[in-house]
């Protein structure tokens, strides 16, 4: 069966320091993959996905992840955290239906929070 | 343009009733989907709409659950005779078709079993 899996529960950073969120799935196939934050009061937002081709991924804010097929991992990552990153973050696969459709596997949840 | 809707924002129910919830997709997105997302389980996959294709289901975690979609718009997850451990919050989500395109989500239902 498909999983995801974040080892990190909570994370802290300093502000400006750099960020790594790690992320395991497990899937038999390709696997189609995103990252998802959440803020406060806030609906999921995507960050980013990936789904073929170059296995390093840009998305929104300034953040990137690698795919590594060889691990399993799809970390998350960030040169400089700003304050305004505190939230949780969701790394998911997607499984895909007869219909092209899919459905979101989510994993546990990384909750960062940003030092001064 | 607007996002996901989703109402009510909170809903307290005692347990043993009923309770419906409503989520108004991205105008033009035909695939809809609907998640949980609670303390002890993380987030949940429900149920997926897509176009007039029966939907998903094989995520709803009992028969007390069910959801419908109406003209390929609107949907409505209904809950009947509700359990405190049915207490999360409910997301909706929406995408223009496929898995490889964006699922956008509401700010979901917070429902509280007493």
């Amino acid at each position: 069966a498909q999983s995801v899996t974040q080892p990190d529960i909570h994370i802290t950073v300093s502000e400006g320091a750099s960020l790594e969120l790690r992320c395991n799935y497990s899937y038999g196939a390709t696997p189609y993959l995103f990252w998802y934050v959440q803020s406060p009061g806030q609906g999921l937002q995507l960050l980013l996905k990936y789904f073929s081709g170059d296995t390093l991924v840009q998305g929104i804010k300034g953040f990137e992840a690698e795919f590594k097929r060889s691990q399993s991992s799809f970390n998350l990552r960030k040169p400089s955290v700003h304050w305004s990153d505190a939230a949780e973050y969701f790394c998911a696969v997607g499984t895909l239906f007869y219909n092209q459709g899919g459905k979101l596997i989510f994993g546990q949840g990384t909750e960062l929070s940003v030092k001064p | 343009g607007a996002g996901v809707s989703q109402s009510p924002s909170n809903k307290v129910t005692e347990k043993g009733k009923d309770v419906e919830l409503r989520c108004d997709p991205i105008s033009g997105h035909t695939a809809l989907y609907w998640y949980r997302q609670s303390l002890g389980q993380g987030l949940e996959f429900l149920i997926y709409f897509q176009g007039n294709s029966a939907p998903d289901k094989s995520g709803l975690p009992s028969d007390r659950f069910s959801a419908e979609r109406t003209g390929g718009s609107v949907s409505t997850l209904t809950i009947q005779r509700t359990q405190q451990e049915d207490s999360a919050v409910y997301l909706c989500a929406s995408s223009l078709a496929g898995l490889t395109d964006t699922q956008y989500f509401g700010p979901g239902t917070r429902l509280t079993v007493l």
